[in-house]
């Protein structure tokens, strides 16, 4: 099926660290979700994104929507142990005849505490 | 509910037989949709329902898999003769307007033997 490119696929970081991870897509979305997902778990929802250009902020997280709506970026600040897992970004069209979720490949944290 | 659940947590079946996977979405929520999650990506659209009508199924595999919805609350996804390519873990999501996120279960992990 169809998925986003997101990248990097891992990254290892010392905590205190920022983070950054970015996803493209060849077509355009008009909202932008991004997840994360621990081990044993369901994805769950971290920020959402409505209009090209947005910027939003849940704490040490910030993600902004892109100008061309084609791509999203992810920042975490400072980055603690319980950051660790599986961040995905999803792209999503509502109002049009498709209502699922594109899902990127993830991208897998690991922070050295 | 609180949130969105799944039953059972995990099955293991002998390839051939039929399995059922239930998802129970959050209360009120219009939306319901399922994916399938394969080790290291990102969830897959099956299929997905407003209230009890299915909007999309584009995403089932073939005509071994099917869902239903009747009463426009709890949603089975049914996999008939199943075979070992089957198995992976199937989620479930819940969203309604205005925003339309969704909100995933935890999944069923299923094993075809």
């Amino acid at each position: 099926g169809q998925q986003l490119n997101q990248s990097p696929q891992s990254m290892f970081i010392q905590e205190g660290e920022d983070v950054s991870m970015n996803c493209t897509s060849s077509s355009i979305f008009n909202t932008w979700l991004w997840y994360k997902q621990d081990p044993g778990e369901g994805p769950v929802l971290l920020i959402a994104l409505y209009k090209a250009g947005e910027l939003t902020s849940n704490g040490r997280l910030t993600a902004q929507f892109g100008i061309t709506r084609k791509d999203s970026f992810l920042n975490i600040s400072a980055s603690i142990p319980s950051d660790v897992g599986i961040y995905f970004c999803a792209g999503f069209n509502y109002g049009g005849s498709q209502g699922n979720l594109i899902f990127g490949k993830g991208t897998k944290l690991s922070v050295k505490p | 509910g609180a949130g969105v659940s799944q039953s059972p947590r995990y099955k293991v079946t002998k390839r051939g037989q039929d399995v059922a996977l239930r998802c129970d979405p959050i209360s009120g929520h219009v939306s319901l949709y399922w994916y399938r999650q394969a080790l290291g990506q990102g969830p897959e659209f099956l299929t997905y329902f407003n209230y009890e009508a299915q909007q999309d199924k584009s995403g089932l595999p073939n005509d071994r898999f099917s869902a239903e919805r009747p009463e426009g609350s709890i949603s089975t996804l049914t996999i008939q003769r199943t075979e070992q390519r089957d198995s992976a873990m199937y989620r479930c999501a819940s969203s309604s307007p205005p925003n339309n996120e969704q909100f995933f279960g935890p999944g069923t992990r299923l094993t075809v033997l």
